[in-house]
């Protein structure tokens, strides 16, 4: 069955230092794979996204993921968080699923020091 | 252009009620996809609709239904509410639908249903 882990369920990082948030999937064949961002009451905000190609995927305020498929991983980059990237991230995976579903991971909450 | 929009923002209701909720897709999407979304937790899929019909379901009772409108819009319907439907619930609209490979969905703020 298609799943998605985000090992770290909270992270904490200073305002200025590099962050790196863990994604892993499970999938058989090659898998459509997202970051989501949601600030607290708000909806979902695509970050970016890894359908084929280069696996190094460039997104909007400054993130960046990379596709490793023989470690499953999509791990979301930031060379230098703000303190306004404080917000809940979700990695999901999407297929050619007749149902074409995302199937979201738990999570990662992001707290930011000033 | 209008992203996508639902209303009501906030709802609460008691158990055994029932409850609708209303999504606005994005201009030029045809797709609308709802997601549950508990507290902690990711999203996770209800159902699908493509051109006003059904196209995929989650694992979700029956009491969970919807509706697709000619313009795209959608409705999320649940009957006999129970304690464990309170959830943020998420509308997506997307030009075609992932079955389609390569669309991506994009999110409405959701409505925060308390049920009591």
């Amino acid at each position: 069955a298609q799943s998605v882990t985000q090992p770290d369920i909270h992270i904490t990082v200073s305002e200025g230092a590099s962050l790196e948030l863990r994604c892993n999937y499970s999938y058989g064949a090659t898998p459509y794979l997202f970051w989501y961002v949601q600030s607290p009451g708000q909806g979902l905000q695509l970050l970016l996204k890894y359908f084929s190609g280069d696996t190094l995927v460039q997104g909007i305020k400054g993130f960046e993921a990379e596709f490793k498929r023989s470690q499953s991983s999509f791990n979301l980059r930031k060379p230098s968080v703000h303190w306004s990237d404080a917000a809940e991230y979700f990695c999901a995976v999407g297929a050619l699923l007749k149902e074409g579903k995302l199937i979201f991971g738990q999570g990662t909450e992001l707290s930011v020091k000033p | 252009e209008t992203g996508v929009t639902q209303s009501p923002t906030h709802l609460i209701k008691t158990r055994g009620q029932q409850v609708t909720l209303r999504c606005s897709s994005q201009s030029g999407h045809n797709t609308v996809s709802w997601y549950q979304q508990a507290l902690g937790q990711g999203p996770q899929f209800i159902f699908q609709y493509y051109r006003e019909e059904e196209n995929g379901r989650g694992n979700f009772p029956p009491r969970f239904s919807g509706l697709q409108f000619p313009n795209y819009s959608s409705e999320l319907n649940v009957n006999a509410l129970e304690l464990d439907d309170s959830a943020l619930y998420l509308c997506a609209s997307s030009p075609r639908g992932l079955r389609w490979g390569t669309d991506t969905q994009y999110f409405g703020p959701g409505t925060r249903l308390t049920v009591l």
